[in-house]
C-alpha cells in the first residue's frame, strides 16, 4: 500500500510552459485535493474532487486546472507556468466519511518557476 | 472552524515525553480535534485525531480537557525524527469534502535535543 504518490518529485519551468503533476493513491479513497505551501506558510487548497467526474476550486485555483476521470489519479495541470507558481505542491486524499476526514498527504512536487 | 493557539516552539530532551499543548476554547459539539505534522520538506503527516475521550496510537497520545477547550498530544518517546512542526485542528464532524480544505496555523515547531 504506496498510499499517495506525486510526480514529479523537482521541476524547473520556463515562464509560459505548461506541466502536469501527477497524483495517485491507491487506498481507494473518494477525496482527493491540491495543495500548495510558499516557503515559510501554511497550505492552501487549489482544487479537490468528491469523486470520479466531480471536482471544483479551493481558495487559490487560478492558473491550475484539474481532472479526475478515475478514483486514484488526480493531476493537476499548469497551463501558462509564472513566477508566482514556484511553490511545494501537496496532493492528499480522504475517505471522506462522516467522523473521519483524516487527509494523507504525498511528499510534494517542488516547482520552480524562471 | 474553530481557531486554534499553540505555542511556537518547544523543547524536548531525546528519549523524554513530549507534550505539545493546544487551546480550541471555540470548539463546537460536533467538531473534532485533529494532529498532523510536517518534518521539513516533506508532506504533512496525520498523528490522531480525538472527539471527546482521550485516544491512543501508536505514534501518540491525545488528551483531551473535559469542558474541550485544550487538549495535549503526547509523544511517549520522542526521537530526533521527531522534529517538526505540528498543526492542532479543528474540524467539524463531517464537512462534506473539503471546500475549505484543512487550515494549518502557525503550529508548534518541537525540536528534539540529543
Amino acid at each position: 500500500n504506496a498510499g499517495v504518490t506525486q510526480t514529479p518529485k523537482f521541476r524547473i519551468l520556463k515562464i509560459g510552459q505548461s506541466m502536469t503533476l501527477q497524483c495517485t493513491q491507491d487506498m481507494n479513497h473518494n477525496y482527493m485535493y491540491w495543495y500548495r505551501q510558499d516557503p515559510g506558510m501554511g497550505l492552501k487548497l487549489i482544487y479537490y474532487s468528491v469523486g470520479a467526474g466531480i471536482t471544483d476550486k479551493g481558495e487559490v485555483p487560478n492558473g491550475y486546472n484539474v481532472s479526475r476521470s478515475t478514483t486514484e489519479d488526480f493531476p493537476l495541470r499548469l497551463e501558462l507556468a509564472a513566477p508566482s507558481q514556484t511553490s511545494v505542491y501537496f496532493c492528499a486524499s480522504s475517505r471522506g466519511l462522516a467522523g473521519d476526514e483524516t487527509q494523507y498527504f504525498g511528499p510534494g512536487t517542488r516547482l520552480l518557476v524562471l | 472552524d474553530a481557531k486554534t493557539t499553540q505555542p511556537p516552539s518547544m523543547d524536548c530532551a531525546e528519549g523524554r515525553a513530549a507534550n505539545l499543548p493546544c487551546n480550541h476554547s471555540t470548539i463546537s459539539g460536533n467538531e473534532y480535534v485533529y494532529w498532523y505534522r510536517q518534518i521539513h520538506s516533506q508532506g504533512p503527516q496525520y498523528i490522531i485525531h480525538g472527539l471527546k475521550n482521550n485516544e491512543t496510537n501508536e505514534m501518540a497520545s491525545l488528551i483531551i480537557t473535559e469542558d474541550r477547550k485544550s487538549s495535549t498530544l503526547i509523544l511517549p518517546h520522542a526521537t530526533l525524527r521527531d522534529t517538526a512542526v505540528y498543526y492542532c485542528i479543528v474540524r467539524p464532524m463531517y464537512s462534506g469534502g473539503g471546500a475549505d480544505g484543512l487550515t494549518f496555523g502557525k503550529g508548534t515547531h518541537l525540536i528534539i535535543q540529543p
